[in-house]
């Protein structure tokens, strides 16, 4: 069974821009939940996606946005991005609607110049 | 509200020495717990969970931890570190009380193994 695909792994933005990033969870799962990392901030939740509703949210502001299509597949928007947005990008996706493990992908590392 | 807290943000072991890393939780609620590790580059790797079954519970590469209730502790434990164990480890409890599936970790114990 393949694991949580995220793409892109890498990217570059400058401040001011937008950016996506996309994951697709393990088949048959359908949360899938964002996490940014930060040497200084650690792992924050970002919010959590099951069946196509955002059931959870962190404390990001509105310019941290996030969806999930039918297929489970999700994908995180930042706009107007900031040098502080320069973080590993964690999605995870789990087999449980709560209490489960999650299973991580490899992240998606944002540089903001 | 759930949290946790790993003691140690750098843990130093030799090479077949006893690895101890440490985490309290706080949770108002019976709690999962949840050790992760982290590679270099890498995302997150499951170690093991507690889900209130047995209160020792064993993981992947010689891992295990103990869910002491009375301790709020869930402390990892491994017998004999190997050079591959060096790593990041993030002791994590899961949001319960929301009924969703977010995580709340801890800062994290880098774990260097001396050779």
């Amino acid at each position: 069974k393949a694991g949580v695909t995220q793409t892109p792994r890498y990217l570059i933005k400058t401040r001011g821009q937008q950016v996506t990033l996309s994951c697709s969870p393990i088949s048959g799962h359908r949360s899938v939940s964002w996490y940014q990392q930060t040497p200084g901030q650690g792992l924050q939740f970002l919010f959590e996606y099951f069946s196509e509703t955002q059931r959870n949210k962190g404390n990001f502001p509105g310019r941290f946005s996030g969806r999930q299509f039918s297929n489970s597949r999700s994908e995180m928007n930042v706009s107007t991005l900031e040098l502080g947005d320069s973080a590993l990008y964690l999605c995870a996706s789990s087999s449980r609607g709560w209490g489960g493990e999650l299973f991580f992908g490899e992240g998606s590392r944002l540089t903001v110049l | 509200a759930q949290s946790v807290t790993q003691l140690g943000s750098h843990v130093s072991v030799s090479e077949g020495a006893l690895v101890l890393l440490r985490c309290n939780y706080s949770s108002s609620v019976p709690p999962y717990l949840f050790w992760y590790v982290q590679y270099p580059n890498q995302g997150l790797q499951l170690l093991l969970k507690y889900t209130s079954a047995a209160t020792l519970v064993k993981g992947i590469n010689g891992f295990e931890a103990e869910f002491k209730k009375s301790e709020t502790s869930f402390h990892l434990t491994k017998p004999s570190a190997h050079m591959s164990d060096a790593a990041e480890y993030f002791c994590a409890v899961s949001g319960t009380e929301t009924g969703a599936n977010n995580l709340f970790f801890g800062t994290g114990t880098r774990l260097t193994v001396i050779p």
